[in-house]
């Protein structure tokens, strides 16, 4: 029973380059959710897909984009990598929309290091 | 602007004792909360879960209450063990907004033995 996976699990880059990170859900789950969570600080949110729909977005710099494919794994992609885009990048998956009363399960994230 | 609050940053409890894990949240049209433990290097996990139309909600030795009228909830975990040791976060949606997850900055506890 495979949980949330993510990849790479850390990754170090160079300022002004270009990052992908991959998600894929649980089974079943149609919804992927992206989370970016500095150091002493909760996760903010980044993006919602559902259904390969854009279905909301936090306030980040259009740098940030992401998608979602027919088996539903998502894909984020950050552009012009800056400093302060070193975080953890958290994937969360659920059944439906979060903020529907539905959990999100998380995965182990991305630990993205920029110099 | 942060919305919802964990004004502890840590708290330290007995092995066997109550642990109680606090959260504040200013906009009134969070309608769904969620705790998550999250141990390092790790994602954060799922707890448990309240909506609003509830105002406990209890799962083993975890329970949630809400006062929507004082806009709180609390975490309550009973008896604490050592493998509780861990950061707890406080989440709130709104279903009528982008769906969104909106975090606390998160609780350390630790539980001695």
């Amino acid at each position: 029973d495979a949980g949330v996976t993510q990849s790479p699990t850390h990754l170090i880059k160079t300022r002004g380059q270009q990052v992908t990170l991959r998600c894929s859900p649980i089974s079943g789950h149609k919804s992927v959710s992206w989370y970016q969570q500095v150091l002493g600080q909760g996760p903010q949110f980044i993006f919602q897909y559902y259904e390969k729909e854009e279905r909301g977005r936090g306030n980040f710099p259009d740098r940030f984009s992401a998608r979602q494919f027919p088996n539903y794994s998502s894909e984020l992609n950050v552009n012009a990598l800056l400093l302060g885009d070193s975080a953890l990048y958290l994937c969360a998956s659920s059944l439906a929309p979060t903020g529907t009363g539905t959990e999100a399960f998380f995965g182990q994230g991305t630990r993205l290091t920029v110099v | 602007d942060q919305q919802v609050k964990q004004n502890s940053p840590s708290l330290s409890v007995q092995e066997g004792r109550i642990s109680i894990l606090n959260c504040d949240y200013t906009n009134s049209m969070f309608d769904y909360f969620l705790w998550y433990k999250k141990y390092p290097a790790e994602g954060p996990t799922f707890l448990i879960s309240i909506s609003s139309i509830k105002d406990k909600n209890e799962d083993g030795r975890f329970t949630v209450f809400l006062n929507k009228s004082a806009k709180h909830l609390s975490l309550h975990i009973v008896p604490s063990q050592p493998g509780d040791s861990a950061v707890y976060f406080c989440a709130a949606s709104d279903s009528g907004s982008n769906y969104k997850l909106t975090f606390g900055k998160g609780t350390l506890l630790t539980v001695n033995p």
